[in-house]
């Protein structure tokens, strides 16, 4: 079945600075990548997602690429902002079968 | 749209007891996911359905675990016997394929906090 790695798990930045957050997988039939955002308590949310025939999306200050032939995709988020910490999950997803990774934990500190 | 809505929000119990959780998704919505959240395991995926028919119930963790779609707006996960290692967050999630089977982003509820004593 799919396996999904992501790195880090804990990321600490400062107001204004990008941040990355790094995920592969396993099963190269996976063709739907999203990342949700979970705050405290709180559900997770989707904040961007990717198919497998577009390389790279951007929305706002939230941007995603995939690389499917190394099986990796990748957040980036810039000019960070307070709000933006919480936990970041990618997942990859093969016929409705979707795979979370374990979450990078991240903090903006003012 | 209300969203999907989740029963009850917190559950605690004692072990051997019958836990059932309850899911209402978006209406209009052919997909319904199960999910348990805990900090050792993450969020994992335990059951889908498409069109209230059950399609993999491979995460499924044990015969203790069962989940009904009885109809397009219902959906029950149920524990029996129930055990403290039972205790996580469980969500639903719901999703619109567009009828063509293909993905569509998942909307998750509010989840239900369950401890097992």
């Amino acid at each position: 079945g799919e396996n999904v790695e992501q790195h880090p798990s804990t990321l600490s930045v400062q107001e204004g600075d990008s941040a990355v957050i790094k995920c592969t997988y396993s099963d190269s039939a996976s063709n739907y990548f999203p990342w949700y955002k979970q705050e405290l308590g709180k559900r997770p949310q989707l904040i961007i997602d990717i198919r497998s025939n577009v390389g790279e999306k951007k929305d706002q200050r939230i941007a995603v690429t995939l690389n499917k032939t190394a099986k990796h995709f990748s957040l980036h988020i810039t000019e960070t902002q307070p709000e933006d910490s919480a936990v970041y999950f990618c997942a990859a997803n093969n016929n409705n079968d979707m795979r979370f990774g374990a979450g990078t934990r991240l903090t903006v500190k003012p | 749209d209300a969203g999907v809505i989740q029963s009850p929000r917190h559950e605690v119990t004692e072990m051997g007891q019958e836990v059932t959780l309850r899911c209402k998704p978006i209406s209009g919505h052919d997909y319904l996911f199960w999910y348990r959240q805990t900090m050792m395991r993450g969020l994992e995926l335990l059951i889908y359905f498409n069109n209230n028919v059950p399609i993999d119930d491979s995460g499924m963790p044990e015969d203790r675990f069962s989940a009904k779609m009885p109809n397009a707006s219902f959906s029950t996960l149920k524990i029996q016997p129930s055990e403290p290692r039972d205790s996580a967050v469980y969500f639903c999630a719901s999703s619109y394929s567009g009828g063509g089977g293909g993905l569509g982003e998942q909307f998750f509820g509010p989840g239900t906090r369950l401890t097992v004593l």
